[in-house]
């Protein structure tokens, strides 16, 4: 069974802090890691679709890096400010060819201005 | 371009009815999966579709169905409600195709179903 882990549940960190979050997932038959941004009444927005081991994806002051030999993948916010307040989630699918993605829990980032 | 829209946005329901939940996809999108939320989880899948077709299921009693139409929009339907069924439901659409698990997902603002 895909079981998908993410540390810590919630974090609060100051404006202009950086801070970084885990997400664990099984090493075997590996195939994507998907990172997403949920802010609050908003939908789930895709951050970046990670494939290779050792990728570094960047978007702005987010980063995500991926290690599919030991099952994590990091991510990083850099200088967090309050639009950054939100629930970042990890997932990776089930099998290759379907859209069955294994969400973890969640980890809810607040950024105290 | 139109992202994902849901309809309702709400809905309050009693015990043993049924619901119906709307999904429209971004256009050229051929996938749908839907998902449920509840506080403090994340998304649960539930089921995709691909070309009318169910690519997927997760697990989800019987009471809960789907379809997808010829315009690739689709419909969740849940039988029998239950207060547990109370959740968020959240529809996501992509390319679909052979390379599915890497596509980027779509997500709608879903639907608020509570079960009174």
């Amino acid at each position: 069974i895909l079981n998908v882990e993410q540390s810590p549940q919630s974090l609060h960190v100051q404006e202009g802090d950086s801070t970084n979050f885990t997400c664990s997932f099984p090493s075997s038959n590996f195939y994507a890691l998907h990172w997403y941004r949920w802010e609050t009444a908003k939908s789930p927005e895709a951050l970046f679709v990670m494939t290779l081991n050792g990728d570094e994806k960047k978007k702005g002051r987010i980063s995500a890096t991926l290690n599919t030999k030991e099952g994590y993948s990091y991510l990083y916010i850099k200088g967090s400010q309050p639009e950054d307040s939100a629930t970042y989630l990890c997932a990776s699918p089930h099998s290759g060819n379907t859209g069955k993605l294994i969400f973890g829990q969640g980890t809810t980032l607040q950024v105290k201005p | 371009d139109a992202g994902v829209t849901q309809s309702p946005t709400h809905l309050i329901k009693t015990r043993g009815q049924q619901v119906t939940l709307r999904c429209s996809p971004i256009s050229g999108h051929k996938s749908v999966s839907w998902y449920q939320q509840v506080l403090g989880q994340g998304p649960q899948f539930i089921f995709q579709y691909y070309e009318k077709e169910e690519r997927g299921r997760g697990n989800f009693p019987d009471r809960f169905s789907a379809r997808q139409f010829p315009n690739y929009s689709s419909e969740l339907n849940v039988n029998a409600l239950l207060l547990g069924d109370s959740a968020l439901y959240l529809c996501a659409s992509s390319l679909g195709g052979s390379r599915e698990g890497r596509n980027e997902q779509f997500f709608g603002p879903g639907t608020r179903l509570t079960v009174l």
